[in-house]
């Protein structure tokens, strides 16, 4: 358990549909972020937040909508994905976004786009 | 460009002694992460260096040089929970994490 919460777990979407994924953390973090994690691949940063800003968009496509309604939750808004898209969303937070804090990340959603 | 490189699979038995290399190129450098992550779980942190030199935390050390964009994973006495990918990231000098593709350690009765 390290805090930061993921739902759903697995997700199966087709091309036309519209999903979000959730993220909570109870750790009392200023920083979240969105991770897309492919096989073999590293870690690539999709979007950061810091004190429910915005901060980070490393040019993700617009299929792909962030939300941080406040500092504990996160989501990511799916609409028109592509197969291309299949991979495991890890959330991630950290204490804040400009120091080298430890990022503490979810169960991440394995999303499967068919 | 940020590179980080770090071999992609490793094999080593149990009780044994396994060092994880990673090499890094990057715009700045504000520390470096070690993290693992087990197959359908969270990466969880396991080290940070900033400086140069050798931090021993139980089974696990990292190791940092700095001049030589260098570090490694030591691990001692390996368990067969030690099956995991160990992931090594880079703090730039925007303090964006840099992640390097894992490196998947099996470990062998």
């Amino acid at each position: 358990e390290t805090g930061v919460t993921q739902t759903p777990r697995h997700l199966v979407m087709g091309m036309t549909n519209k999903k979000s994924l959730k993220c909570e953390q109870h750790l009392g973090h200023n920083a979240m972020y969105w991770y897309k994690q492919s096989a073999k691949k590293p870690l690539e940063l999709m979007f950061v937040y810091s004190l429910e800003e915005r901060v980070e968009n490393n040019s993700v496509p617009s299929r792909f909508s962030p939300e941080c309604p406040n500092s504990s939750h996160l989501f990511l808004h799916l609409h028109t994905l592509q197969p291309e898209d299949s991979a495991l969303y890890l959330c991630a937070s950290s204490q804040d976004q400009t120091e080298n804090t430890e990022a503490f990340f979810g169960q991440g959603t394995r999303l499967t786009v068919v | 460009g940020q590179n980080i490189d770090q071999p992609t699979e490793m094999t080593a038995t149990e009780g044994a002694i396994v060092q994880i290399n990673c090499t890094y190129q990057t715009s700045g450098f504000n520390g470096l992460f070690w993290y693992q992550q087990h197959a359908g779980e969270a990466p969880t942190f396991l080290s940070y260096n900033v400086l140069d030199g050798l931090e021993e935390k139980g089974r696990f050390s990292s190791f940092l040089s700095r001049s030589k964009g260098y570090s490694y994973l030591l691990l001692k006495e390996l368990q067969m929970k030690d099956s995991a990918s160990y992931l090594c990231a880079v703090l730039d000098s925007n303090y964006q994490l840099i992640w390097g593709a894992g490196t998947k350690l099996i470990i062998k009765p």
